[in-house]
């Protein structure tokens, strides 16, 4: 069964740091590109970061640029998530994703999320 | 920038539809996914139209010039939830805001 299991989510203060993980199953991961995805509570769905399969490529959100950091590890079949100076407004599920060439690049396998709360 | 209604209501067994206005989408590969309370997204239409395996041929799509459109035929119960749409520009996936679906 093709699976993606985030962890790492946690409580953490304004300007704390917290690093989410991600791991894979079940597929080739390797071969496929990944994601990070958010959504607020009550709110929608945000995308933060991208990374290809050797790493050689990375984009960013603006709003996450220069704090987030995404990351792979292809022998452990994981992902990435290492997140600094974190604000209030970063509270949120935080999803990993895959994107498949086989979907035009579409976000076909989503992890259950694992929730970050900022907050003092 | 994707801008989507807020809420969209339809008859059980009637056809909904949900739009998604943009700059020039028509130019853009237009992917659809659907949440429901709780749990996360599912994927069911990429490449505007394309259904993955399992989602019903009730759900197709379309896009051209600055609209791309979801519709649902025959909606049921369990088509309720939250639908996004997404597409890629400039290295950067943007979403949608998001329709509410109800089935009354």
């Amino acid at each position: 069964e093709v699976q993606l299991v985030e962890s790492g989510g946690n409580l953490v203060q304004p300007g704390g740091s917290l690093r989410v993980s991600c791991a894979a199953s079940g597929f080739t991961f390797s071969s496929d590109t990944m994601n990070w995805v958010r959504q607020a509570p009550g709110k929608g769905l945000e995308w933060l970061s991208y990374i290809s399969t050797d790493s050689s490529t990375i984009y960013y959100a603006d709003s996450v640029k220069g704090r987030f950091t995404i990351s792979r590890d292809n022998v452990k079949n994981s992902v990435f998530l290492q997140m600094n100076s974190l604000r209030v407004e970063d509270t949120a599920v935080y999803y990993c994703v895959r994107d498949s060439p086989n979907f035009w690049g579409a976000f076909d396998v989503w992890g259950q999320g694992t929730k970050v709360t900022v907050s003092s | 920038e994707l801008t989507q209604p807020v809420s969209v209501s339809v008859a059980l067994g009637q056809t909904a539809t949900i739009p998604c206005g943009g700059d020039n989408i028509g130019t853009h590969n237009v992917h659809w996914y659907h949440q429901k309370a709780g749990r996360a997204p599912v994927v069911v239409l990429y490449r505007d139209a394309r259904r993955p395996s399992g989602i019903p041929e009730r759900f197709s799509g379309s896009n051209s010039g600055n609209m791309a459109t979801l519709t649902i035929s025959s909606a049921q119960v369990g088509d309720e939830g939250d639908y996004y749409c997404e597409v890629w520009a400039s290295n950067t996936a943007i979403f949608g805001g998001g329709t509410k679906l109800t089935v009354l």
